[in-house]
């Protein structure tokens, strides 16, 4: 069974700190990691996708992938009680892209 | 605006009912999904077309039937409705699924809650 896993949290963190999820996935075979943000009584919105070992980043979020231990993980600088939201790790299973498998998610507050 | 619009966003109804639930996108992707998401959050895929053509087809009980006219536009029917429907169900889409960077990235619909009584 491929399975993706995140701590359930909740992750509290002050304002303006750095928040860190992370998740880690069984297929070893994965080739694209997606982050998503959901807010409560909302739909799921991608923050931020990653494809190559290494770290990408876009203004306040950066994506850090290692394939070799099978994690990828999400940091968020300068936390924003806007950022309060659960956050969901997704990942592909080899052979099939189009099929993603999810995480549960780590619900993140950010306390003024 | 260009976007995934799913109707209704409230259904409530009655043990045994039929109901359905419409989905559009005006994105111009391929591929579409149904997903459902219980009340422990757990976002799990149903069902997902390419170009009208079912590719993904998950563990789902025969109540649930997808139909989708064309590629903008992918319908869930559900028959006899029960206690453990109750929960979010999203549509979403891709563009054309593949290892190019890009692939897999879904726009979600702004879900249709669902609760059978």
């Amino acid at each position: 069974q491929k399975e993706v896993e995140q701590n359930s949290g909740p992750l509290s963190v002050p304002e303006g700190a750095i928040a860190s999820l992370n998740c880690t996935y069984s297929d070893r075979g994965s080739q694209s990691f997606f982050w998503y943000r959901q807010y409560s009584g909302k739909s799921p919105e991608l923050i931020m996708s990653i494809y190559s070992n290494g770290d990408k980043e876009d203004g306040r979020f950066t994506a850090q992938l290692n394939k070799a231990s099978q994690y990828v993980s999400l940091l968020i600088r300068d936390s924003q009680p806007s950022d309060s939201a659960t956050y969901l790790c997704a990942v592909n299973t080899a052979g099939n892209n189009r099929k993603l498998i999810w995480g549960l998610g780590t619900s993140l507050a950010v306390n003024p | 605006d260009t976007a995934v619009s799913q109707t209704p966003k409230y259904l409530v109804t009655q043990m045994g009912n039929d109901k359905s639930i419409k989905c559009e996108q005006n994105l111009g992707h391929d591929t579409m999904y149904w997903y459902k998401q219980d009340s422990k959050k757990f976002l799990k895929i149903m069902f997902s077309y390419n170009n009208k053509e079912l590719i993904i087809n998950e563990t789902v009980p025969n109540r649930f039937s997808p139909k989708s006219p064309d590629k903008a536009h992918l319908n869930l029917h559900i028959n006899s409705l029960e206690l453990g429907d109750s929960a979010v169900y999203f549509c979403a889409s891709s563009r054309k699924a593949g290892t190019y960077s890009g692939a897999n990235v879904l726009t979600f619909g702004a879900g249709s809650r669902l609760t059978v009584l």
